[in-house]
Parts: C-alpha cells; structure tokens; sequence
C-alpha cells in the first residue's frame, strides 16, 4: 500500500529564506509526483508535475526534485515571500491504482 | 476564467437531511474526481468518473453517490449525512489519468458542516 509522507508538518521562516520541504513514499511504482499548494479553506493548485523518468522541475523560484528509487521529492523554494505562506501538499500517482495518494502537507508561513 | 466551479461554496445541513454538492467545469476535461479532505487531513478520493464511468473507491460509504449528467457537470449526493461528514469535498478534473502524465484541477472546494 501507497504511503506519502511530508516533513516538516509546519514550518516557520523570515521573509527571504531559501527553504526545502520533503517528501517520501514507500512504493516507487509511480507514474508521477505532484506538487500542490492549498491556501486556508481554498482548493489545491497544481504547482509542478515530475513524470517518473525525469528528475527534476522548475517553475519560477520553485523548483521540485524527484528520486524515485529512493521514494524521495524535495521542494526547494528560493527567496521565500509572505505570500508563500499555504500548505504544500505532495502526491504520487500510483501505477498499481493511476490515482493520486496524498501526502498531509507541510504548513508553512513566511512572516515579514 | 473559473474552470472548476464548486457550488455551494459552504453548506450548513442537519444530521441525517439528504445534500446535494455540485461542480461544473469549462476544460472539457473527460475526468472528473470527488475528494473529501478532513481537517488538517490528505485528500481522500472518493469516486471518479472517466467520461460515463464511475470508478467507486472500496472504502467509499454506501451514504455517497454521484452523478454525472454531462461532460460538464458532476454531483456529488450524501444521502444521509452524518456528523463524521463534515469536511470539505474538493472536486477535480484531468484531461485523462497519471499514466499520460496529466495533472488535475482543481476546484475552490465546498466546505460542508453537518449539525
């Protein structure tokens, strides 16, 4: 069975921090590995996608790692900003089921 | 531009009193999912529908039904709410699934509170 999960649950930084949240899964029998950011009460949106033979994705100052056989993401976020501040959550696509398995997120807060 | 819309966006029902949660989308998406995320909790899914469709996860209650009138539109029914159905149920679409490498969207979620 397909377990996801994020360290640090929260997280508390100053304006400016370059910053790196984990996750891991113990089954590496991924079609990909999703990263989602979820602001209080709202929906999930879609930061970065890593298919499963890649290694890495960018988008801005985010940047996402996948090492598959070591069931291991990272998500490096540079130069953090208050407006960072959400939960980030990280899910595996599972080959044996092609659904989503979520991690429970790590909170985070950038203060000024 | 919303491409997935949740309606309501907060819903107050009594113990037991049908509900009916409602989500549109406008990406012409052939795969839209129901996902219940408990407080502080991951999402959980609950069913999907791959066009016409209907996936049902094993540990889904019997109490939860969905619908799927149209490519656009997808309800999810709590037939008889409990109290341990309070959460927020988030609604999502994908062009298809993980395996081509397709992401979901998702919509803002409606909070859903059983007295």
């Amino acid at each position: 069975k397909q377990e996801v999960t994020q360290i640090p649950a929260a997280l508390s930084v100053p304006e400016g921090e370059n910053l790196v949240l984990n996750c891991s899964f113990t089954d590496s029998a991924i079609y990909n590995l999703q990263w989602f950011r979820q602001d209080p009460g709202k929906g999930l949106t879609s930061l970065l996608l890593i298919q499963s033979s890649q290694r890495e994705q960018t988008s801005g100052r985010l940047n996402a790692s996948l090492d598959k056989s070591s069931g291991r993401s990272t998500l490096y976020i540079a130069a953090s900003q208050p407006g960072d501040s959400a939960t980030y959550l990280c899910a595996v696509d599972h080959a044996d089921t092609d659904k989503l398995i979520f991690g429970t997120g790590t909170r985070l807060q950038v203060f000024p | 531009d919303a491409m997935v819309i949740q309606n309501p966006r907060y819903q107050v029902t009594q113990f037991g009193k049908p509900v009916t949660l409602s989500c549109s989308q406008t990406l012409n998406h052939n795969v839209m999912y129901w996902y219940q995320q408990k407080s502080s909790q991951a999402p959980k899914l609950l069913f999907h529908y791959y066009d016409k469709d209907f996936n049902n996860e094993a540990d889904t209650p019997d109490n939860f039904q969905s619908r799927r009138p149209n490519t656009s539109f997808c309800f999810l029914d709590i037939r008889s709410p409990g109290l341990g159905d309070t959460a927020m149920y988030l609604c999502a679409t994908s062009r298809s699934t993980g395996l081509a490498g397709e992401t979901q969207y998702f919509g803002p979620g409606t909070r859903l509170l059983v007295l």
